[in-house]
């Protein structure tokens, strides 16, 4: 167990829906990563929040969008789905900088999304 | 964007055999991460390596990072039948502020009894 929980674990819904994926880091990090990871694709990086405020971004479409609340936790929407969006979504967190291990990324169980 | 070649793609061995797979880049990193994903979870950490020529070792993993900054290599020694999993490297560039992990595309691992 990473200490980093997502909600729901599977997903399914319809083309053109909206859907809102739920993370929890891992207790005392500040830093909340998303991450999709589909067959063809891999493991591809999509946002990273810091302290509630936008980082990095990655290979995020439009149609999603990320934030981080004050509690740190994090939400990931996705709108207008599309079948090819089917695939698992992952977040991580990791230490804050200045620790030792603040480069490691700790993964929690992800939400498998089927888009029908 | 960074690209990470990881090879094999698959490996079939037999229990008790020792395992190597690699990664390569085009790209210096200056951390790289090894981890490992069962179907329908998500990846684990196994090891961290922070500095060039680094080799650390967790149980009967050992991982080293390249001298050139650009490869990895991880290493499982007499592999038992719960080893059966991808394994991912994972790597962050150098550049202040960069967080952004690049996954190679995963080494299956099966172990025959």
């Amino acid at each position: 167990d990473s200490g980093v929980t997502q909600t729901p674990k599977h997903l399914i819904t319809a083309t053109g829906q909206r859907v809102t994926l739920r993370c929890s880091p891992r207790s005392g990090d500040l830093s909340v990563y998303w991450y999709q990871q589909s067959l063809d694709q891999g493991l591809q990086f999509l946002i990273h929040y810091y302290n509630g405020e936008e980082r990095a971004k990655g290979n995020i479409l439009e149609r999603f969008s990320a934030q981080q609340f004050p509690d740190l936790h994090s939400e990931l929407n996705l709108s207008s789905l599309e079948l090819g969006d089917s695939a698992l979504y992952f977040c991580a967190s990791s230490a804050p900088p200045g620790t030792s291990s603040y480069n490691e990324q700790f993964f929690g169980p992800g939400t498998r999304l089927t888009v029908l | 964007g960074q690209q990470l070649n990881q090879s094999p793609q698959s490996m079939f061995i037999q229990e008790g055999e020792d395992v190597s797979m690699n990664c390569t880049s085009s790209s210096i990193f200056n951390t790289w991460l090894w981890y490992k994903q069962d179907p329908g979870e998500g990846p684990v950490l196994l090891i961290a390596l922070y500095k060039a020529g680094e080799l650390t070792s967790n149980g009967r993993l050992t991982a080293q990072f390249g001298i050139t900054r650009k490869d990895s290599f991880l290493n499982i020694s007499a592999s038992i039948p719960s080893d059966v999993g991808i394994y991912f490297c994972a790597g962050l560039p150098s550049g202040a502020g960069s967080y952004q992990l690049t996954f190679g595309k995963g080494t299956k691992l099966s172990v025959i009894p």
